[in-house]
């Protein structure tokens, strides 16, 4: 069974803390990206990378950089974080060239106090 | 970046109703997808439509692609509670960027058993 896995479901974390949120994938895909989820605002593109080491900007990155050091694994840093930054965060993957479907996980909640 | 209005903003219907929302775009995309999320759980994609015009149907669900390339729509028949969900299109414009989609803001449904 294909699985996108995110290291932590729930964490609360200080304002100014670096927060590291971990992404690892099954699936041999070269695609992976982060999301983010707020209500009334859908899914919003944070960062992404077709490739190990390479990585784009989405539609939101400020406040946030990514490391991609291996195939399978996406992380996302959050090098100070902020009350603003409490949100869903998704992580998701897919091949290129392909359907366009992404497999995403199961979301990581983040609480910053 | 591109914009997805997605209507309506919410759904309450009772057990047994057909529902019906949709996505309109400013800008043309070459596949328009539809992703449902249940409650604590990531989006996973419900239907695929990769050519303009395009009827497809899986089980319950049917959706379009509109004819102009910026519009679809997701049909759900006679409705049960799992239906229940937020409910996101998405668009996807090949080239470049062949990866990345843009998401409508989300339809949550509630069904009242």
């Amino acid at each position: 069974d294909v699985k996108v896995t995110q290291s932590s479901r729930y964490l609360v974390k200080r304002t100014g803390e670096k927060v590291f949120l971990e992404c690892v994938q099954d699936m041999d895909h070269e695609n992976m990206f982060w999301y983010r989820q707020d209500p009334g605002l859908g899914l919003r593109l944070i960062y992404f990378s077709y490739d190990v080491k390479m990585k784009e900007k989405g539609d939101i990155p400020e406040g946030y950089s990514v490391s991609r050091e291996k195939k399978e694994r996406f992380s996302l840093i959050l090098e100070s974080a902020s009350t603003n930054q409490t949100s869903m965060y998704l992580c998701a993957s897919s091949i290129p060239w392909g359907t366009g479907e992404l497999f995403f996980g199961e979301g990581s909640r983040l609480t910053v106090l | 970046g591109q914009q997805l209005n997605q209507s309506p903003q919410s759904m309450f219907i009772q057990e047994g109703e057909d529902v019906s929302m949709n996505c309109t775009s400013s800008s043309i995309f070459n596949t328009w997808l539809w992703y449902k999320q249940d409650p604590g759980e990531g989006p996973v994609l419900l239907i695929a439509l990769y050519k303009a015009g395009e009827l497809t149907s899986n089980g319950r669900l049917t959706a379009q692609f509109g004819i102009t390339r910026k519009d679809s729509f997701l049909n759900i028949s006679a409705s049960i509670p799992s239906d229940v969900g937020i409910y996101f299109c998405a668009g996807q414009l090949r080239g470049g960027s062949n990866y990345k989609l843009t998401f409508g803001k989300g339809t949550l449904l509630t069904v009242n058993p």
